[in-house]
């Protein structure tokens, strides 16, 4: 049974940079095709993709926020980690982690999400 | 980058089927995969592959895609189906992810 949940402050100042832990069971994350991908969603708004963390530690960053981010993973501790810099509250939002299978491109489990508040 | 554009709303009433609609350029050479998104909690893939049910997803749902438009078809609607459905494609041209802007459906 695959699961993840992610882990990481509630609350950030504007300008802070925010780390952002996911950490998951049940798939390796050497897995061929097998990839760990942020989403978030704005109070009231639409899911938006952030950030995909491949097997082989290739990386894709959404194109209006890669200025901003890192992402990395720990295959030995079963964690992928992102980062992102100089937060703004626009950035208010949860943030979901999920499993990318290796048969397509799509997100098939997810965690519970958590909420990141960006406000002095 | 690709776009994809939903209804914002599709109200249906116990029973019936409800269509939900997600446009985009020649959509139907991508593949279409759609989540259900109950309030307060995580979203959950319901199609992948324009048509496919992970397991466990009541074959009530069933999805297609040609052209621009992919459909997710709900039949024999439930008040538990209410919910935003958001589609997703990947842009294999950036290797980007792309939802829509979801579809709230409501349960008359």
């Amino acid at each position: 049974q695959i699961t993840l949940k992610e882990s990481g402050p509630t609350l950030v100042k504007p300008t802070q940079t925010l780390t952002l832990t996911c950490t998951f069971s049940g798939f390796s994350l050497s897995t061929t095709g097998v990839g760990v991908g942020w989403i978030r969603q704005p109070p009231g708004k639409a899911l938006e993709w952030v950030a995909l963390i491949y097997w082989n530690d290739d990386k894709r960053y959404s194109p209006s926020l890669k200025s901003r981010l890192t992402i990395t993973k720990d295959t030995s501790k079963n964690q992928v980690v992102i980062t992102m810099t100089n937060m703004d509250p626009v950035d208010t939002a949860t943030y979901f982690c999920a499993h990318r299978p290796k048969a397509y491109d799509a997100f098939d489990i997810w965690g519970q999400g958590t909420l990141v508040t960006v406000s002095s | 980058s690709y776009v994809v554009t939903h209804p914002p709303s599709v109200s249906v009433a116990p029973g019936k089927t409800a269509r939900i609609t997600c446009g985009g350029n020649d959509i139907g050479s991508k593949s279409v995969h759609w989540y259900q998104q109950r309030p307060g909690q995580a979203p959950v893939l319901v199609i992948y592959y324009d048509g496919d049910r992970p397991s466990g997803i009541p074959e009530r749902f069933s999805g297609s895609n040609s052209g621009n438009t992919a459909t997710l078809t709900i039949s024999r609607v439930e008040a538990g189906d209410e919910a935003d459905y958001y589609c997703q494609v990947w842009d294999s041209s950036s290797d980007h992810w792309v939802f829509g802007g979801g579809t709230k459906l409501t349960v008359l």
